[in-house]
């Protein structure tokens, strides 16, 4: 079993809707968590990171962390045809600086 | 806006072949990461550098792989030989994390990576 979990997709949904991605993980350690978007050959980007439980909104996108069931989830309001790329949950902790990152979600936002 | 730069941008080669890969952090940044990622995978770290000492090096092939950073600026990742398993997208990235920096945080800022395709 990986240290984190994540569905590959792709999931494929129409302009407007509410998106909701997610990740579990093993590791308790970890204690920031991070979401990454790529578009095709590019690199990541970061989108939003958390420290430890709860919730952190910016714009339209708001990311979940509940470590009692070490599971993290980010949701897009209002998708957009530009928010279609590749979403990748992030994590690092555990004294250890680099990042274990999931396979990624590929999502496509329909016009 | 400051970015991470990576060259080449595309590498085609035979297996048993090296390649060679560079990259330049962003002005200021001690940390230096590479990672590797497969296709349909997310980004596995190879070697992570604090500026010209290698910090974490448990993932990388040292069989084939080496990693250097001499002056503690800019970074060669080289592989010797190349096998077909390689093909890859070669990532480097950079931050500003520090031992005793303030800041439990600090951002890993992403080069636009090399695809590499072995043959």
């Amino acid at each position: 079993q990986k240290e984190v979990e994540q569905d590959p997709g792709p999931l494929s949904v129409p302009e407007g809707a509410i998106v909701s991605l997610n990740c579990t993980y093993s590791n308790s350690a970890f204690q920031y968590f991070m979401w990454y978007r790529q578009y095709s050959r590019k690199g990541p980007e970061l989108l939003m990171y958390t420290y430890s439980s709860g919730n952190k909104e910016d714009g339209r996108f708001t990311a979940q962390v509940d470590k009692s069931s070490k599971y993290i989830s980010l949701f897009i309001r209002d998708s957009q045809p530009s928010d279609s790329a590749t979403y990748l949950c992030a994590m690092r902790g555990g004294g250890a600086d680099g990042l274990t990152f999931g396979k990624g979600t590929h999502l496509i936002i329909q016009p | 806006e400051a970015e991470v730069a990576q060259s080449p941008r595309y590498k085609i080669t035979e297996k048993s072949q090296a390649v060679a890969f560079w990259c330049d952090p962003i002005s200021g940044h001690a940390t230096l990461y590479w990672y590797r990622q497969i296709l349909g995978q997310g980004p596995e770290l190879l070697v992570q550098f604090q500026d010209e000492s290698v910090v974490d090096d448990s993932q990388l092939p040292k069989d084939r792989f080496s990693a250097e950073r001499l002056k503690g600026v800019d970074s060669t990742l080289k592989i010797q030989p190349a096998e077909l398993g390689d093909s890859a997208m070669y990532l480097c990235a950079s931050s500003l994390a520090r031992p005793g920096l303030a800041g439990p945080y600090n951002e890993q800022f992403f080069g636009p990576g090399t695809r590499l395709t072995v043959l």
